[in-house]
């Protein structure tokens, strides 16, 4: 039940693209996005509601593939401050309210 | 500060022993959650709350146990403490209407020797 994702780590130079997939065995209702920086809490970043809903936020973006459940995270023009492990997390059809479930994280790591 | 805070922020203990996680919010959000973060980081929550009414456990044994005294706080109790509950112990608060993100606590540290 747990969503997948993939790549599992990732190294970066500064001003490089990335993409991170999230897929579910699941019909899902939403998907969240949040990174964590290491000791710290994950910070919320995005969340898309609507299949095929595609939502910005500065150079980071995500897109919903509903058909497919599947969610990716654009990270465009990569800074040092990007680093740190991003989690998807989602709510299925037919679960419980505000059941949401963590996916499996990809480590992002920028060089300067 | 608006913000989901969390004592204490390390726990070391031994096996066996009782300890509590105190989470408190001032968003004014009406859902609370507990998850569990492993050494693998894996994110699993535990429990939810929604206006102090537990509406997801997560077959967590039942050595652990949470508690809303109203919607602001939920505290989390664990009882005979175990090497594998040694984990990082967010809590999150949202509100319960889609649409929204999550804001999580800055974690609890807990080592269990």
């Amino acid at each position: 039940q747990q969503p997948v994702q993939s790549p599992q780590a990732v190294i970066l130079r500064e001003g490089e693209d990335a993409v991170i997939n999230c897929s579910s065995s699941k019909a899902l209702y939403s998907v969240h996005w949040y990174r964590q920086k290491h000791g710290e809490a994950p910070v919320f970043l995005m969340i898309l509601l609507k299949g095929g809903e595609q939502k910005g936020h500065d150079k980071i973006s995500a897109s919903f593939n509903e058909k497919k459940q599947q969610s990716s995270l654009y990270l465009t023009a990569s800074q040092l401050s990007y680093s740190g492990t991003y989690f998807c997390g989602t709510e299925n059809y037919g679960g419980a309210t505000n059941k949401l479930i963590f996916g499996t994280g990809t480590l992002l790591a920028v060089q300067p | 500060d608006t913000a989901v805070s969390q004592t204490p922020k390390y726990l070391v203990t031994q096996m066996g022993n009782d300890k509590s996680i105190k989470c408190e919010q001032n968003l004014g959000h009406d859902t609370m959650y507990w998850y569990k973060q492993d050494s693998k980081k894996f994110l699993k929550i535990m429990f939810s709350y929604n206006n102090k009414e537990l509406i997801i456990n997560e077959t967590v044994p039942n050595r652990f146990s949470p508690k809303s005294p109203d919607k602001a706080h939920l505290n989390l109790h664990i009882n005979s403490l175990e090497l594998g509950d040694s984990a990082v112990y967010f809590c999150a608060s949202s509100h319960q209407t889609g649409g929204r993100g999550y804001t999580f606590g800055s974690g609890t540290r807990l080592t269990v020797v």
